[in-house]
């Protein structure tokens, strides 16, 4: 059974890059069955898609964020992360890692999510 | 790239029928077929509850369905349950550039 789980620092400096990993147990990202995103949520606010990588290594974002993300996949380590850069208090949210069934673009496999707050 | 509309809540009694709608457009929810469905209770991460318009992954509740017309989908909860009080969300897959919208969220409450 496939699991996530985010990790990363809780606070940030503003205009500094974020970096987050997502480790996932009980199978392999290399599959080519599901693909890796990246989800937010703000406090009390609703989910905004970020992005994610196919198991070919092909990446998609949210084009609201394209200019300042990066995802990238580490198939050896069962790791995929998320870098984005520029960062501002908006981008203070809890951060989700995901997977989705390839074909679907439904995100049935979930990590619990790691809050990040952007301040100085 | 606008988010899908939900209404910000509905409300319920036990035993009763709710349906939540999500509005897109002729990009997203009105050509694909790729709609899904998410279940979020307070602090916890979202939960898949439909996926592809209208099927249930496996261990999710045959009272939950869902259903589009048009550029318009739908969630309808059947046989309400205390345990239904949450935040839902509805998403789309929305082609160029394999992009993915979520609606603003529907506050669900059981009275």
């Amino acid at each position: 059974q496939l699991q996530l789980q985010e990790s990363g620092p809780g606070l940030v400096k503003p205009s500094e890059t974020l970096s987050l990993t997502c480790t996932v147990s009980g199978g392999s990202i290399s599959s080519s069955n599901y693909y890796w995103g990246w989800i937010r949520q703000p406090p009390g606010k609703g989910l905004e898609y970020i992005g994610y990588i196919r198991h070919t290594g092909s990446t998609y974002y949210n084009s609201s964020l394209k200019s300042r993300v990066t995802i990238s996949a580490y198939p050896s380590k069962s790791q995929f992360s998320l870098n984005l850069s520029s960062l501002t208090a908006a981008d203070t949210a809890v951060y989700y890692c995901a997977g989705a069934v390839d074909g679907t673009a439904a995100f049935d496999i979930w990590g619990q999510g790691t809050m990040v707050a952007v301040s100085s | 790239q606008s988010a899908l509309t939900q209404p910000a809540s509905v409300s319920g009694s036990p035993g009763q029928s709710i349906t939540i709608s999500c509005t897109g457009t002729s990009s997203d929810v009105g050509t694909y077929n790729l709609v899904s469905w998410y279940q979020q209770h307070p602090g916890k991460a979202p939960k898949l509850m439909i996926y592809d318009v209208t099927k249930r992954p496996s261990g999710v509740s045959d009272r939950f369905s869902g259903s589009k017309s048009g550029n318009t989908a739908s969630l309808t909860i059947s046989g309400l349950q205390a345990e239904d009080e949450a935040d839902y969300y509805c998403c789309s897959y929305a082609g160029a550039g394999n992009t993915v919208i979520f609606g603003g969220g529907t506050k669900l409450t059981v009275l």
